[in-house]
């Protein structure tokens, strides 16, 4: 099985800040990444898929990069809204080999 | 509105069985592959299963493959998840949760629209 890596496991950040979240495959997966975003006693919300297609409606201050084992998000000036835990999920090959890392908790410093 | 909604949660005993539900509205359920996904605080998110829309197709987690069975009614839009052979590790909140794939195969296997989720507890 595929395992994916989300580091840090926790930030704490201001408004206004930029904030990185880094997420390695242990091995090759391509472009088949997606990042969401869950508050607390919400669901999981995608925020950007195929590593980095911002999904219709999501604001452009999220952005998503990599391809084959690194991938990363990027929250540029952060907002109160942001303050959240950040999943990373790969899907890869067929039949689906489907996972999530464990996640980011976005703290207010 | 479009609107995922689970029921069936609740309290079970090891060995014993569930059957949660998932009530699409607001899009064409019959087109797409569904899927449910459970969160436990120690365990984080995982995927548990999966179904294509109108074509055969349902694929299971390890964890969870001949314990649990998928299946879908198109006409009446929904979506369900018979849990046997419950184990306490099974103990987690159930999300529905809809892709964007119309066509299998794919390995595009993003959720772009989550239910609220139901709680299943597994104690005896």
């Amino acid at each position: 099985a595929i395992r994916l890596t989300q580091s840090p496991s926790s930030i704490s950040a201001s408004p206004g800040d930029r904030v990185t979240i880094t997420c390695r495959a242990s091995q090759h997966i391509s472009n088949f990444l997606a990042w969401y975003q869950q508050k607390p006693g919400k669901a999981p919300q995608l925020l950007i898929y195929s590593a980095s297609t911002l999904r219709s409606g999501v604001p452009s201050r999220f952005s998503g990069s990599g391809s084959g084992t690194d991938f990363t998000l990027t929250i540029t000036s952060l907002q109160s809204e942001d303050f959240a835990t950040y999943y990373c999920q790969l899907s890869y090959n067929y039949p689906p080999e489907v996972s999530f890392g464990g996640g980011t908790k976005v703290e207010i410093k | 509105e479009v609107q995922l909604l689970e029921s069936g949660g609740g309290m079970a005993p090891p060995g014993g069985s569930l059957t949660l539900s998932c009530a699409a509205s607001g899009f064409t359920f019959s087109t797409y592959v569904m899927a449910w996904v459970r969160q436990t605080p120690g365990k984080g998110l995982e995927w548990v299963s999966g179904l294509g829309g109108s074509v055969a197709g349902s694929f299971y987690a390890d964890s969870v493959r001949g314990r649990f069975t998928i299946s879908r009614d198109n006409s009446d839009s929904k979506l369900f998840l018979q849990m046997d052979s419950l184990r306490d590790e099974d103990t987690a909140v159930y999300y529905c949760a809809k892709t964007e794939i119309a066509i299998l195969p794919s390995a595009h296997w993003y959720f772009d629209l989550w239910g609220r989720g139901t709680l299943v507890t597994v104690s005896s």
